[in-house]
């Protein structure tokens, strides 16, 4: 069955300090694996998108990586922002579904000042 | 450019009672798409149209009906509802396929 699991469940850090996310899947043949960014009572922002080709993206403050020989993926945050505080959703979809992707229950991230 | 836009924001229904979501997104997006976010879960796909005049079923559809109105608009109705659909609900749209997908703010619907 394709899975996106992600952990850990929720994180907590100060501000200014790193931080990594990380999602596993079991999603096969795999088409590509996207980073959403979800803050409170807001619909969901695309932060990266990764093919099977890329093992490293960034944007801005956020790297994500791809290892697709081990099925894991990671979004580190560099010098964490209050703002930075939302749930980090990880979406994969596979190369026989058109239309459906296979998302993570997601990371909540507390920036604390 | 408003984007993706849903109405209403919040709502509470008795069970057994009926009512009808609106979506509508202004970046001329050929689908459109309906989900739910319950606490703990990924956001689980409802229905979804391809194109105009498409709809299919996603992983959760019972309950629920669509329509796709025009290219503009995608509705989502609950004929009669439950306290099981009591969720988050979300509307999104990309150009096409498994492209990036653009979400409205949601509505959060309470069955009591």
């Amino acid at each position: 069955k394709n899975q996106v699991e992600q952990s850990p469940q929720s994180l907590i850090i100060l501000e200014g300090k790193n931080c990594t996310l990380q999602c596993n899947y079991t999603v096969s043949p795999f088409s590509n694996l996207r980073w959403y960014k979800q803050d409170t009572g807001r619909g969901p922002v695309s932060l990266t998108i990764m093919t099977f080709s890329e093992n490293t993206k960034s944007n801005g403050r956020y790297t994500a990586t791809l290892d697709a020989d081990t099925k894991q993926s990671s979004l580190h945050i560099t010098a964490s922002q209050l703002s930075d505080s939302a749930s980090y959703i990880c979406v994969v979809s596979a190369k026989d579904s058109n239309y459906q992707l296979i998302w993570g229950a997601g990371t909540k991230l507390i920036i604390k000042p | 450019n408003a984007g993706v836009t849903q109405t209403p924001k919040f709502q509470v229904l008795k069970t057994g009672q009926s009512m009808t979501l609106q979506c509508a997104q202004d970046m001329n997006h050929n689908s459109m798409y309906w989900y739910r976010q319950d606490p703990g879960m990924g956001l689980r796909l409802i229905y979804y149209s391809a194109s105009e005049g498409t709809t299919d079923k996603g992983e959760v559809p019972n309950g629920y009906n669509v329509s796709r109105l025009n290219k503009r608009e995608f509705s989502l109705r609950l004929e009669s509802a439950a306290p099981s659909q009591t969720s988050v609900y979300f509307c999104a749209s990309s150009e096409q396929g498994v492209d990036t997908q653009y979400f409205g703010p949601g509505t959060r619907l309470t069955v009591l």
